[in-house]
């Protein structure tokens, strides 16, 4: 089976950078995916890792790294809106997610 | 513009009385999800389709059923809700399973019993 484990709550100023991290156990993996969620919301899907490194898209990055197990989500220039849960989720090899227990991200002014 | 939609948003049923949520997608996706989400909690896996192959979960209760009678359509049966199926429930689809890792999420049905 597949367990994901995330901070439950992180905090951050506007205009900063903050890093979500997410490390795993698992039998079977395939990648590791970073989907947003706002109160009320439903997930959306943010960014995929399959091979070690870095992803960029925009303000938003992440990073995998199979050997230690563990990935993170990058997030820079954080704005008002970036305040979100943060899920990580891992695939397996009966292509289904399994999600991470989820990051509150709180951003100040 | 394509999409997944659920109906209805928003379900309140009384306890053990039969419900069944609906949702349907535009995006010609061969691969459908339904997810159990509780508050502050992670998205649950149920059930999922590719086509018409259906895939249970081992811990997924016998009281939630499924039926995909096309593409575009997929419902979730609930025979007897109690009160701790009470929960969002999202519908999800993926291009196709080495593209699961890229779901389209609906907004969900919030489920209320009572």
């Amino acid at each position: 089976g597949q367990s994901l484990e995330q901070p439950s709550e992180v905090t951050a100023v506007e205009g900063a950078i903050v890093q979500i991290n997410c490390t795993y156990q698992t039998s079977g993996f395939y990648g590791l995916s970073w989907y947003q969620q706002h109160d009320g919301g439903a997930p959306t899907f943010l960014s995929y890792n399959a091979l070690d490194g870095l992803e960029e898209t925009g303000r938003f990055s992440s990073f995998l790294s199979r050997s230690d197990s563990y990935g993170y989500l990058l997030l820079q220039e954080l704005q008002m809106k970036d305040s979100a849960s943060y899920f990580c989720a891992g695939g397996d090899s009966s292509y289904k997610l399994i999600f991470g227990s989820g990051t509150r991200l709180l951003v100040r002014p | 513009d394509a999409m997944v939609i659920q109906n209805p948003r928003y379900q309140v049923t009384q306890f053990g009385k039969p419900v069944t949520l609906s949702c349907s997608q535009t995006l010609n996706h061969n691969v459908m999800y339904w997810y159990q989400q509780k508050s502050s909690q992670a998205p649950k896996l149920l059930f999922h389709y590719y086509d018409k192959d259906f895939n249970n979960e081992a811990d997924t209760p016998d009281n939630f059923q499924s039926r995909r009678p096309n593409t575009s359509f997929c419902f979730l049966d609930i025979r007897s809700p109690g009160l701790g199926d009470a929960a969002m429930y999202l519908c999800a689809t993926s291009r196709r399973t080495d593209r699961s890792y890229e779901q389209y999420f609906g907004p969900g049905t919030r489920l209320t019993v009572t």
